[in-house]
């Protein structure tokens, strides 16, 4: 029962141009959404984050949108730098508990082409 | 600031034998988090502890795989006999209260990978 996903398994973009990574839920009990980068070798690290009760956030290059009545979010980056070449996980917060415990989809690499 | 530490990086062994993951979390960091990063997958939560108290074990495979965090400080996942489908990134994270947002960021070590063969 996979209650994140992220269809795409990998992204590939030009430098400068935008980066769009999606992501889709099922569960309506989700009250915060999160952004992790993971380098190869390295554990995942916060990146950016979003609560239900907003539609936007942004962060510098990067841009978080959420569509509850679609149950979809995307992780926008402009402008993509090589840098930026990792594999990009979604994560929603269970809001049902009180232990905030994290739901994470499969992945999706972005590679950023110089 | 010294991050989420874990050892060993890797570790191979052959099926029905053990294995012990250590973790050390961020100094301060009340929660401590194991997860199983499985190739091709996103991370999945095994075992939360809220300083030595076990928060969350709903995913943890309890007839082959234990958790302690003993002190509240450092924490040992270990798999008893080790199946051929453990064969992932173990992944320890730390925060510093127990909800998931803002203030209150997961910081992840760098995982330990097995392969059980």
């Amino acid at each position: 029962d996979q209650q994140v996903k992220q269809n795409s398994p990998s992204l590939s973009v030009q430098e400068g141009r935008i980066s769009i990574l999606n992501c889709d839920y099922t569960n309506s009990m989700f009250d915060y959404f999160l952004w992790y980068k993971k380098y190869p070798a390295e554990g995942p690290t916060f990146l950016i984050s979003i609560s239900s009760i907003k539609d936007k956030n942004e962060d510098g290059r990067f841009t978080v949108f959420l569509n509850k009545s679609a149950k979809h979010l995307s992780l926008h980056i402009v402008p993509s730098q090589p840098g930026d070449s990792a594999v990009y996980f979604c994560a929603a917060r269970d809001g049902s508990g009180n232990t905030g415990k994290l739901i994470f989809g499969q992945g999706t690499t972005l590679q950023v082409k110089p | 600031e010294a991050g989420v530490a874990q050892s060993p990086r890797y570790k191979i062994i052959e099926k029905r034998q053990s294995v012990a993951f250590w973790c050390n979390p961020i100094s301060g960091h009340a929660t401590l988090y194991w997860y199983q990063q499985i190739l091709g997958q996103g991370p999945k939560l095994l075992i939360q502890f809220q300083n030595n108290g076990v928060v969350d074990d709903s995913q943890l495979p309890k007839d082959r795989f234990s958790a302690e965090r003993l002190k509240g400080v450092d924490s040992t996942l270990k798999i008893q006999p080790a199946k051929l489908e453990d064969s992932a990134v173990y992944l320890c994270a730390s925060s510093l209260g127990t909800l998931a947002g803002a203030n209150n960021e997961q910081f992840f070590g760098p995982g330990t990978r097995l392969t059980v063969l």
